[in-house]
């Protein structure tokens, strides 16, 4: 039982280059989250899916897509990397309203 | 949109005093979570209160639930260099998780 996984655990992009991170989780949750922290200002909610085939928009959606094909997996894409968009992102599943975490993608935009 | 406030946003103290950390959010909450995350992880589950007024305590931690179930509040006794982390409170308003920004806590050995 891995639980929350998150892929790349590090990446540094160009500005306008694309990319997509991987969330996978083995717990079979329905309800699945991401995140970006930036210092001092806590963990803001981009997108979240309540289930499989469906997405919503959180508190910072713009500049990311998600999808959700899979129940266990979550992806978060970005189509035009910005510089504001260096940040760590974390993935989260939640059950009985506990959100379980995965360890971060480190994304640096230069 | 909801707001949840927390502070202080740093504190250093020496190993053994007491640490309190407080949430205010602008919303009535249905229940207030605690995270805590360690230097370089990820935030992990804590703890959940619900009910108004509710105290849960976990060995030398405290968690507090306001009356009005818009503010909370976590007190550790007798900290110790493992207690070094952020600690976020996040409350649910009913539609998702808003965190509050987090209080760092650094412990002097």
């Amino acid at each position: 039982n891995a639980g929350v996984t998150q892929t790349p655990k590090f990446r540094v992009l160009k500005t306008g280059q694309s990319m997509t991170l991987l969330c996978a989780q083995d717990m079979n949750h329905e309800y699945m989250y991401w995140y970006r922290q930036d210092p001092g200002m806590g963990l803001r909610l981009i997108h979240y899916s309540v289930g499989e085939g469906t997405t919503a928009k959180g508190e910072v959606p713009d500049g990311y897509n998600v999808s959700r094909l899979k129940k266990q997996n979550f992806l978060l894409g970005l189509e035009s990397a910005a510089p504001s968009q260096t940040s760590v992102y974390f993935c989260a599943s939640e059950i009985q309203e506990t959100q379980y975490f995965g360890p971060g993608t480190r994304l640096l935009v230069l | 949109g909801q707001q949840v406030m927390q502070i202080p946003q740093y504190q250093h103290v020496q190993e053994g005093e007491d640490f309190t950390t407080y949430c205010n959010s602008s919303t009535t909450l249905s229940n207030i979570q605690w995270y805590k995350q360690r230097p370089g992880g990820h935030p992990v589950f804590l703890i959940q209160l619900v009910k108004s007024g509710e105290v849960k305590k976990q060995k030398r931690l405290t968690f507090q639930f306001g009356e009005a179930k818009k503010n909370s509040s976590l007190h550790i006794t007798a900290t110790q260099t493992t207690d070094v982390g952020t600690y976020f409170c996040a409350g649910d308003a009913g539609n998702m998780l808003t965190f509050g920004g987090g209080t760092r806590l650094m412990v002097k050995p």
